[in-house]
């Protein structure tokens, strides 16, 4: 069945960082695979989408690129600020193009 | 304005009573979800709502039911809550298919 992989359950990083986060995931189709970040007491909000068609995503100074050799996903930013502090999550719409499958969630605390 | 809302943010109750949670969005989409997140865990799909009086479950089902008698409102009912069902709940919905939720801010539900 669909599944996604994300490993990194917290990341602290200083002001100017470079932050990488990674996902893995599995599918029969042609994924579709998304980003969401979650700031605190908030619902998780679409940042990125990244479709075999792109295989690239870019907002906000997010990057976003998936190697399907590896299935594997990834979230880049160049210079992380204290405001992007979040959990991040990543997704994969499943086969049957509605249900959408989380990972566990990244929570990123950027120091001044 | 494009919003999902949910009733009531804080709830607490005791083990064995009856919850409804109730969530409500104004952009006329046709598919609502209910995930259920935790610590360590992520966000995990309770159920997704095609459309009016068409539910069907998702990965953690057991315990839950739901209701939608109109588009633009899903509620998700715990008939006697247990004290496993301490989480934070969150109400989706989206136009289509997955390829982007829009999220409300949450129902914080303890069962003492």
């Amino acid at each position: 069945g669909d599944s996604v992989t994300q490993k990194q359950g917290q990341v602290t990083l200083s002001e100017d960082d470079f932050l990488f986060i990674n996902c893995t995931y599995s599918t029969t189709t042609y994924p579709t695979l998304l980003w969401y970040v979650q700031y605190l007491g908030q619902g998780p909000q679409l940042l990125l989408k990244v479709t075999t068609a792109n295989n690239k995503g870019i907002s906000r100074g997010f990057e976003a690129t998936y190697d399907k050799g590896t299935t594997s996903f990834h979230l880049q930013k160049a210079s992380v600020q204290e405001s992007d502090s979040a959990v991040y999550f990543c997704a994969l719409v499943a086969t049957n193009a509605y249900k959408v499958i989380f990972g566990k969630g990244t929570h990123l605390h950027v120091l001044p | 304005d494009m919003k999902v809302t949910q009733m009531p943010r804080y709830l607490i109750k005791r083990m064995g009573e009856n919850v409804l949670l109730e969530c409500g969005q104004d952009m006329s989409h046709e598919t609502m979800y209910w995930y259920r997140q935790d610590p360590g865990l992520g966000l995990q799909l309770i159920y997704i709502s095609y459309d009016v009086d068409s539910n069907s479950e998702g990965d953690i089902p057991k315990g839950y039911r739901v209701s939608r008698k109109k588009r633009e409102h899903f509620s998700l009912i715990l008939d006697s809550a247990k004290t496993n069902q301490t989480s934070v709940y969150f109400c989706a919905s989206s136009l289509g298919g997955g390829e982007r939720l829009f999220f409300g801010h949450g129902t914080k539900l303890s069962v003492l």
